[in-house]
């Protein structure tokens, strides 16, 4: 499977200000998406990255909160935009190769916002 | 009603135990299942991707349908302590959208 990789792998931040998080891919795939993991709970979906479009956003998820850009096939970013303590969270890209195929995932950002 | 539930546990379980972990779905159209290993500071590892009903195994794991109870399982033979991690169940659902349990997490004591 492909290998992902996700930078920062944790970070530190302040109330209002904003992150990237970047994510590599070592080949071309189709389908890139990032999740949020909150501590103890599960993934939640917070867009599908669309290459050369805008990204995908599931409901209580919105550009402005969270930007995103996949300009080729291989990379994507995640922008967690004005920052509070709520942000606080893993945050995870996975690819997947098609509608119904498994996903597989980078090993996250870990994000703390003071 | 959440469409992917899973007993959070912990589960702890002595080595060499047969571990079995469990999750339900709410919609019989599903038909894509996964499970996920999660170590501690990692992501989602991919274990196992099943379709539709019946046993899939690979090595100690086995992974099971029921789609008469809309029950999945995953079966771990001689656990060692190594497979101490978060085991996540997984399933698209009739919008394409992968949907996760909340997550097991498992300990096997030396």
């Amino acid at each position: 499977s492909a290998v992902i990789s996700q930078k920062p792998s944790r970070d530190i931040c302040q109330r209002g200000t904003s992150l990237t998080i970047q994510c590599q891919v070592d080949s071309q795939v189709t389908m890139m998406f990032w999740y949020r993991q909150q501590p103890g709970q599960s993934l939640t979906l917070i867009a599908t990255a669309n290459q050369g479009s805008e990204a995908t956003y599931e409901s209580g998820f919105v550009i402005d909160k969270f930007p995103i850009s996949r300009p080729n096939l291989t990379f994507s970013t995640l922008t967690v935009s004005n920052m509070s303590p709520e942000d606080s969270s893993i945050y995870l890209c996975s690819v997947g190769s098609g509608a119904d195929q498994p996903q597989h995932f980078g090993d996250g950002t870990r994000l703390s916002i003071l | 009603q959440k469409e992917v539930e899973q007993d959070p546990g912990p589960l702890s379980v002595p080595e060499g135990a047969i571990v079995s972990l469990n999750c339900t779905y709410s919609n019989s159209a599903f038909q894509y299942f996964m499970w996920y290993r999660q170590y501690s500071r990692k992501g989602p590892e991919l274990l196992m991707y099943t379709y539709s009903s019946g046993n899939k195994e690979d090595g100690r794991f086995t992974a099971q349908v029921d789609k008469s109870s809309k029950y999945i399982s995953l079966f771990i033979r001689d656990s060692q302590p190594s497979d101490s991690a978060t085991y996540l169940c997984a399933s698209y659902n009739q919008g394409g959208k992968l949907i996760f349990g909340q997550g097991t997490e498992l300990s096997v004591k030396p």
